[in-house]
């Protein structure tokens, strides 16, 4: 079966900092493999998208980046943070178009 | 672009009350629906869906007909339990080569009371 890892689970860390997020599917291979965010009052927003590795897609323009070196890693990052960067991060995978995603616990961000 | 709607919360029940979640939608193609949940502290998890009009999804006691006339996606439960607390999305597929990328709701969260 197949599993899909997001860590850590809650992160502080202070304005102006670097951020790495991990994300790893087991069970599959050339998942499609997605960041969301859920800010509060805002619902949630895809940020990027990958199907295959070394593609990556933007959603929006953020202070954020996505990169998928293995098939079946994604990883979100930030050189410096900002205090809006604060949020619940969700990574996502679905094995093809018409599949549901399947989602992580997600990664509590607070930037203090 | 494609967008969906849904009716904003907080929603309040007692248990064993008939529940009903509005949700619209708005796409240029035939996207399938979906409707996810989320449990306190967890990740989404998936509720139920439907490909296509006049579709019925079901799962866990829920469930959704795909409305194409009414751009409609609603969720409902005839009798809801303490355990259905929890924030529900509804959301949509769109993708273009092989991928797949929802659009989410905001969310309506449900607490049931005892």
């Amino acid at each position: 079966s197949q599993t899909i890892h997001q860590w850590p689970a809650t992160l502080v860390q202070p304005v102006g900092s670097p951020l790495s997020l991990e994300c790893t599917v087991e069970g599959t291979s050339n998942p499609n493999l997605y960041w969301y965010r859920q800010a509060a009052g805002r619902g949630l927003q895809l940020l990027f998208y990958s199907v295959g590795i070394g593609q990556i897609s933007s959603e929006v323009p953020q202070n954020l980046s996505a990169s998928r070196p293995q098939d079946r890693q994604f990883i979100l990052s930030s050189k410096k943070l900002l205090l809006s960067d604060s949020g619940f991060y969700l990574c996502a995978w679905s094995r093809d178009r018409g599949s549901p995603l399947h989602f992580g616990n997600g990664t509590r961000l607070t930037v203090t | 672009g494609d967008s969906v709607t849904q009716m904003e919360g907080p929603v309040t029940l007692s248990e064993e009350a008939f529940l009903t979640i509005n949700c619209t939608y708005t796409a240029t193609g035939y996207p399938s629906l979906f409707w996810y949940v989320q449990y306190p502290g967890e990740g989404l998890q998936l509720l139920l869906k439907a490909t296509k009009a006049d579709d019925k999804g079901s799962n866990k006691g829920f469930e959704a007909t795909y409305r194409k006339e009414t751009t409609s996606f609603h969720l409902e439960k005839g009798s809801v339990q303490v355990s259905d607390s929890a924030v529900y999305f509804c959301a949509l597929s769109e993708g273009e080569g092989g991928s797949e990328k929802l659009v989410f709701g905001k969310g309506t969260k449900l607490t049931v009371n005892p």
